[in-house]
């Protein structure tokens, strides 16, 4: 199995408070990934990253801001959540931008 | 944005029978793959197919490119309970960098 690891793995918070997701790899990957999961829309594409502080936006990526300061970590900002971000968030790291993507264990979050 | 639409959404079966899932779309897609994901876990790849016409077995489970590029199947046979999960299809164009996730066919395999 890939070296991905995910925190927290559960995190219920309030409407308007910040949160942030890490995602820390082992494989020294150069592309890393934040999705998330929803009921009826599969996984979408909310940012990516291919490199050190290189970073890009995906189809939904209103609301939530990234960083990436060291290879192995891949950190997903919710600057002030929303019941609507209400959702299971998934890190995905890979070789290059075509190859397969192996994913973390998922965070579950719930805003309230 | 490319949409890949999966059919069907959800599929019951008992174990033993065979199935076909279904990956459609209307765009052109330089590459796909398959994963496949069980509860609480992240999707795990199953398969990648390139070239236009392609089959791939794994096992029980047989993958196929359509010659144009735009959809493929997976044709699972004899199913066994371990089958059960969330099978996702997802490709690359060539003009986007970023994988597109289907939406996902739910197996359940009972006994």
């Amino acid at each position: 199995d890939a070296g991905i690891t995910q925190s927290p793995r559960h995190k219920v918070t309030e409407t308007g408070t910040p949160v942030t997701l890490r995602c820390h790899q082992t494989e020294n990957h150069r592309y890393m990934y934040w999705y998330r999961q929803d009921p009826g829309h599969g996984l979408r594409l909310i940012h990516y990253s291919y490199g050190v502080k290189d970073t890009d936006k995906g189809e939904v990526s209103d609301g939530y801001s990234v960083s990436r300061s060291k290879t192995e970590d891949f950190l997903l900002t919710l600057e002030s959540a929303t019941s609507s971000q209400t959702s299971v968030y998934f890190c995905a790291i890979s070789v290059t931008i075509l190859y397969e993507q192996y994913f973390g264990p998922g965070t579950r979050l719930t805003v309230t | 944005t490319q949409l890949l639409e999966q059919s069907p959404q959800f599929l019951s079966i008992q174990e033993g029978e065979n199935l076909t899932v279904y990956c459609n779309s209307s765009s052109v897609f330089s590459s796909l793959q398959w994963y496949r994901q069980e509860p609480g876990e992240g999707p795990v790849l199953l398969v990648t197919v390139v070239t236009g016409g392609e089959v791939k077995k794994l096992k029980r489970l047989t993958f196929q490119f359509g010659d144009a590029r735009k959809d493929s199947s997976l044709h699972i046979t004899a199913a066994q309970t371990g089958d059960t999960g969330l099978y996702l299809c997802a490709g690359y164009t060539g003009t986007a960098s970023k994988l597109t996730f289907g939406t996902g066919t739910r197996l359940q395999v009972t006994l």
